[in-house]
């Protein structure tokens, strides 16, 4: 089945420490994307990438790092840097034309 | 400052009945609309669209509407069904050359429709 993949489910992380979550689509989408929800809030943009090789910061890029060397694959890195990472993180793409993001089930990173 | 709004985060339905969940944006140059339902713990699932060449898309229960003037959106659902209850974000995009752009989402509206 066609579809975006995230991973893991649930992720810890210690102070100090980066973390790197995972986003794979077989849906041969362009562009593919990033998001943090809060609760009570709606889904913030963290990096977008519309092409491989190609990335761009999105409203709350702060902390964060991703990479595109694939078009299947949009890792995002939370860094040390960002001092608040405990959220739901969303990845999402979409093909070509007037079409709604598809989004993976998403994963929940805390704090130890 | 947020630019879609959804200023109900709360709504609780009869089963049968109609849900109503709005939606408000402040860009004029918005042009593409969308719905999307998220369950706990799960990625939002696309609902509804529609484009601002319309005022009225439906797709079996649910119908979205778009007042341009007023620069705001409704999503209806018609009959309600517990099944139903999940946290509904409305987003807005601009096109760009027939290439969407980035999504704006609202901070979602929580329905409950209770048996």
């Amino acid at each position: 089945d066609g579809g975006i993949t995230q991973s893991p489910k649930y992720l810890f992380r210690k102070e100090g420490q980066n973390v790197t979550l995972s986003c794979e689509q077989n849906l041969n989408h362009d562009a593919m994307y990033w998001y943090r929800q809060d609760p009570g809030q709606g889904l913030r943009l963290i990096y977008y990438s519309q092409i491989v090789n190609d990335f761009q910061k999105g409203d709350i890029a702060e902390g964060y790092s991703v990479s595109r060397e694939k078009k299947e694959s949009f890792p995002l890195t939370v860094t040390s840097a960002q001092k608040n990472p405990t959220a739901f993180y969303l990845c999402a793409s979409i093909g070509r034309g007037n079409q709604p993001q598809h989004f993976g089930d998403g994963t929940r990173l805390s704090i130890l | 400052d947020q630019q879609v709004k959804q200023n109900s985060p709360s709504l609780s339905v009869q089963e049968g009945r109609i849900s109503i969940l709005n939606c408000d944006y402040t860009n004029s140059m918005f042009d593409y609309f969308l719905w999307y339902k998220k369950y706990p713990a799960e990625g939002p699932t696309f609902l509804i669209s529609i484009s601002s060449i319309k005022d009225k898309n439906e797709d079996g229960r649910f119908t979205v509407f778009l007042n341009k003037s007023a620069k705001h959106l409704s999503l209806h659902i018609v009959p309600s069904q517990p099944g139903d209850s999940a946290v509904y974000f409305c987003a807005a995009s601009l096109n760009y050359g027939g290439s969407q752009g980035n999504l704006i989402f609202g901070k979602g509206t929580k329905l409950s429709v209770k048996p």
